[in-house]
Order: C-alpha cells, then sequence, then structure tokens
C-alpha cells in the first residue's frame, strides 16, 4: 500500500490499496484525538478517534495509530475505494478546549 | 434530528457591509464552535462558547463578533466585512464528558462567503 512520510498534502493511490495518511501533533497535553473526512461541498465528518491510554484502534477498514513519544498519528484506510477521496484531517484535543485541527491530507483513489 | 444547521449557505457581501451568520444545533450540546477554513490553512478556530451566555475567543477572532443567547443557537457577525474575511465558515457544536475531552463534536455544512 502506499504511505506518506510526515504530513504530505497530497496522497494519490489506486482502487484497492491501502492508504496511510500521517498527521504530527503539537501539543503533549492533548489526550484525544480524531480523524475527519471532508468530501468536496461538506463539513467534516467523524471517522475515528482514539485516547491517550490507547496505541491503536480498529474500525470498519480503518485503522488508528497513535505514538505519543513522537506526537504521531496515522489513519489507515484498507481496501480504498473511490469513495474514499476527501480531504482528511486529524485533530487534537487537549483536556477542556476546542479541538485543533491539522491542515489536512487529500486523498485520491484511481480506479 | 437535523445536528448542526448553518444559514445561509452562500453570501456576497460588499467591503464594508455588515452581516450575520447563524448557527442552530438541536443535539443539547453545551459547546458550540465557528472555524474559517481556507485554502492549505485546514480549520482555524475563530470563536466558541462552552454555554449559554458565553463566548471566547479562538486562534483567529479579529474582526468577528459572536453572541450565545440560547443555548441552541450561535451567531457569527462581521461589523464590516473586509475581502480577507473570504472563507467557507464552519459551526460544529459537542459535549464534554467526565474526562474533558470533547466528544460527540459535529460540523455543519458551511457558509461560503465572499467579499468583493
Amino acid at each position: 500500500g502506499e504511505s506518506v512520510g510526515l504530513h504530505l498534502p497530497t496522497l494519490s493511490v489506486q482502487e484497492g490499496d491501502n492508504s496511510i495518511i500521517n498527521c504530527a501533533y503539537s501539543n503533549s497535553a492533548s489526550d484525544y484525538f480524531i480523524w475527519y473526512k471532508q468530501e468536496s461541498g461538506k463539513g467534516p465528518q467523524f471517522i475515528i478517534d482514539i485516547r491517550s491510554n490507547m496505541d491503536k484502534r480498529q474500525g470498519q477498514r480503518v485503522t488508528v495509530l497513535l505514538n505519543k513519544t513522537v506526537k504521531h498519528l496515522s489513519l489507515q484506510i484498507a481496501a480504498t475505494q473511490p469513495g474514499d477521496s476527501a480531504v482528511y484531517f486529524c485533530a487534537e484535543n487537549p483536556a477542556g478546549t476546542a479541538l485543533i485541527f491539522g491542515k489536512g491530507t487529500t486523498l485520491s483513489v484511481s480506479s | 434530528n437535523a445536528g448542526v444547521t448553518q444559514t445561509p449557505k452562500f453570501r456576497v457581501l460588499k467591503t464594508g457591509q455588515s452581516m450575520t451568520l447563524l448557527c442552530a444545533q438541536d443535539m443539547n450540546h453545551e459547546y458550540m464552535y465557528w472555524y474559517r477554513q481556507d485554502p492549505g490553512m485546514g480549520l482555524r478556530l475563530i470563536h466558541y462558547s462552552v454555554g449559554e451566555g458565553t463566548t471566547a475567543k479562538g486562534e483567529v477572532p479579529d474582526g468577528y463578533n459572536v453572541s450565545r443567547l440560547k443555548k441552541q443557537n450561535f451567531l457569527l457577525g462581521l461589523e464590516s466585512a473586509a475581502p480577507s474575511q473570504t472563507s467557507v465558515y464552519f459551526c460544529a457544536s459537542s459535549y464534554v464528558n467526565w474526562d474533558r475531552a470533547n466528544y460527540g463534536y459535529t460540523f455543519g455544512s458551511g457558509t461560503r462567503l465572499t467579499v468583493v
């Protein structure tokens, strides 16, 4: 599958490949993290979240990995489909404050 | 349930005009937020509210004012619009659990504002 280094703005994959989108967060006090998907002309939609006491969490075709040592978060999408084409944002939540969003990665899936 | 509803969806303003963007949520969330989204900049927090009658500044508050007179509504005002405020504006709401994390963070569909 395709993977990227630390935050590239775009990622292009073939249908059926696995995609890995990376994100670095900034606040050591953040204890809750969320991945959002934003399709063109729509608001961000929740994909999956993870608390800081976990290293990995799996959903349907998606997995989030958290490495607190290097403040790194990744989203893995299995068997990427054309419908997965969108902008993906990671967000961190220092306790008691608003979410802080990364700049986003545009995922393009070609069939 | 409608979730978070924003009005209007599109608006064109002339420089110096004023307008108010309305956000309404029906999830009984305590917290509400206004973000702006510009190309390559991600989502930046303008103002937020942790409850009825309270507001606070976010990352980019200049040129905007907000009010939260009712729990379900959060208004964003532009007193004198400038071309730099051309953007897509998103409202969101959430609730805070016992562990102080923001759960149920839900976004509206956005308002596309152009200032000419």
